[in-house]
């Protein structure tokens, strides 16, 4: 199954700013998700990224909030913008890869808004 | 919308015991997914149950997957401290091409 590299794997970020997440796979994939974990709880889809094509989103989630960008088949960036204490989670990129349609996710990116 | 219920949310058990977790889900879909996280983790692929009937076995952890009834189960045999982690199921809808639905997840806790 493909190997996701995936940074930072944690920030401290001031209200008000952006990150720039990245996930980088070590295989061709045509889709990456993007998730959101926030404390405590389960996970959430926030978008679909196809390469050549607008991600979709999905109910909750804006483009203004959360663009994302996917350049080519092996990488793919999240952006959490205009930052503020409810963005902080765990976000998690993932892909489908190997034969058995598995879903293999990156290590997660632990993001804290002050 | 696809729902994916989990139950027991929480689960607190001795070693040595067996118990089972269960996972409804609210539409068709032969695609469940079973994961544990640690704390402070990513997640760790334990099954991934594809057709009605599916069984898969993991030392002890043992999945299966009922497509008739829209549920799955994750049993736990003869329960060991180092299984203390929080479990999801997940449901694939789309074939691929629409992501995971997460059940809210079973915090497991095993006491020596």
């Amino acid at each position: 199954s493909a190997v996701i590299s995936q940074k930072p794997s944690r920030d401290i970020c001031q209200r008000g700013t952006s990150l720039t997440i990245q996930c980088q796979v070590d295989s061709q994939v045509t889709m990456m998700f993007w998730y959101r974990q926030q404390p405590g709880q389960s996970l959430t889809l926030i978008a679909t990224a196809n390469q050549g094509s607008e991600a979709t989103y999905e109910s909750g989630f804006v483009i203004d909030k959360f663009p994302i960008s996917r350049p080519n088949l092996t990488f793919s960036t999240l952006t959490v913008s205009n930052m503020s204490p409810e963005d902080s989670s765990i976000y998690l990129c993932s892909v489908v890869s190997g034969g058995n349609y598995g879903y293999t996710f990156g290590s997660g990116t632990r993001l804290t808004v002050v | 919308e696809l729902k994916v219920e989990q139950n027991p949310l929480f689960l607190s058990m001795q070693e040595g015991k067996n118990y089972t977790i269960y996972c409804n889900y609210s539409t068709t879909s032969d695609r469940l997914y079973w994961y544990r996280q640690d704390p402070g983790k990513s997640l760790e692929s334990l099954f991934v149950l594809l057709s009605n009937g599916a069984v898969k076995q993991e030392g002890r952890l043992m999945a299966s997957l009922d497509t008739k009834a829209r549920l799955s189960t994750l049993h736990i045999t003869a329960a060991v401290h180092d299984l203390s982690a929080t479990y999801f199921c997940a449901v694939d809808s789309g074939g691929g091409a629409d992501g995971l639905t997460f059940g809210k997840g079973t915090h497991l806790i095993i006491q020596p």
